[in-house]
């Protein structure tokens, strides 16, 4: 069976700072892809950054960076230079075939204060 | 990546009533999905639904209490049947496009039943 966890219920960053937010995963597969999906509160559920596990280089997009480590199972997502649009909840997801569902962890609550 | 549309966007209902989703794509796209959140979880996959074949559902989910139709490529719903307070949630369609690993969402409808 394939999990998802994300251990920080909560997290909060003052503006223009860094935070990371953590995920852990398990499966099986060899080949699997991994994703950070944002939440705000109009419900909509953003692509923020995705990785192709065969591929040893952590993935960019703009602010947003990961820490891929395939041996440890580890994803963690950093957002640099915070922004107050940024506040919303985060969640790491799991897929193996683009067939198929995505696995998605708890969630973690992400507050940027000014 | 494609555009997606839900309706309605939010309603409340009575319970032992039914509800249908509608969601809407601008372009082709032969896997779509529906995901439920319930208050303060994680998303879970309802079902997967195909065109031209019969919608595939998660464990726990069944077609009597969740129908889905996909008349064609860019369109699929999901009718929330004999609904009762558990099924207040977001429901989100999402859809991966052609042989790609990334799943995209709709913006969700927030069910409340009284």
């Amino acid at each position: 069976a394939q999990t998802v966890t994300q251990s920080q219920p909560e997290m909060s960053v003052q503006e223009a700072e860094t935070v990371t937010l953590s995920c852990t995963y398990d499966t099986s597969e060899n080949n699997y892809y991994l994703f950070w999906y944002k939440q705000p509160p109009s419900r909509q559920m953003i692509l923020v950054i995705r990785q192709e596990a065969y591929k040893q280089q952590n993935a960019t997009e703009n602010r947003f960076s990961v820490n891929f480590q395939k041996a440890a199972k580890s994803f963690s997502l950093k957002i640099s230079d915070s922004q107050l649009g940024d506040t919303a909840m985060y969640f790491c997801a799991l897929g193996v075939e683009w067939t198929d569902k995505l696995i998605f962890g708890t969630g973690t609550r992400l507050q940027v204060f000014p | 990546s494609a555009v997606i549309s839900q309706k309605p966007s939010r309603d409340i209902c009575q319970r032992g009533t039914s509800l249908t989703i509608q969601c809407q794509v601008d372009s082709q796209v032969t896997m779509m999905f529906w995901y439920r959140q319930q208050p303060g979880q994680s998303l879970t996959l309802i079902a997967t639904a195909n065109q031209g074949s019969e919608a595939t559902y998660e464990s726990g989910f069944v077609i009597d209490k969740f129908p889905i139709s996909r008349p064609n490529l860019t369109f699929s719903t999901l009718t929330v049947s004999n609904m009762s307070p558990e099924d207040s949630s977001i429901y989100l369609c999402s859809l991966a496009p052609e042989r790609t690993d990334t799943q995209y969402f709709g913006p969700g409808t927030r069910l409340t039943v009284l």
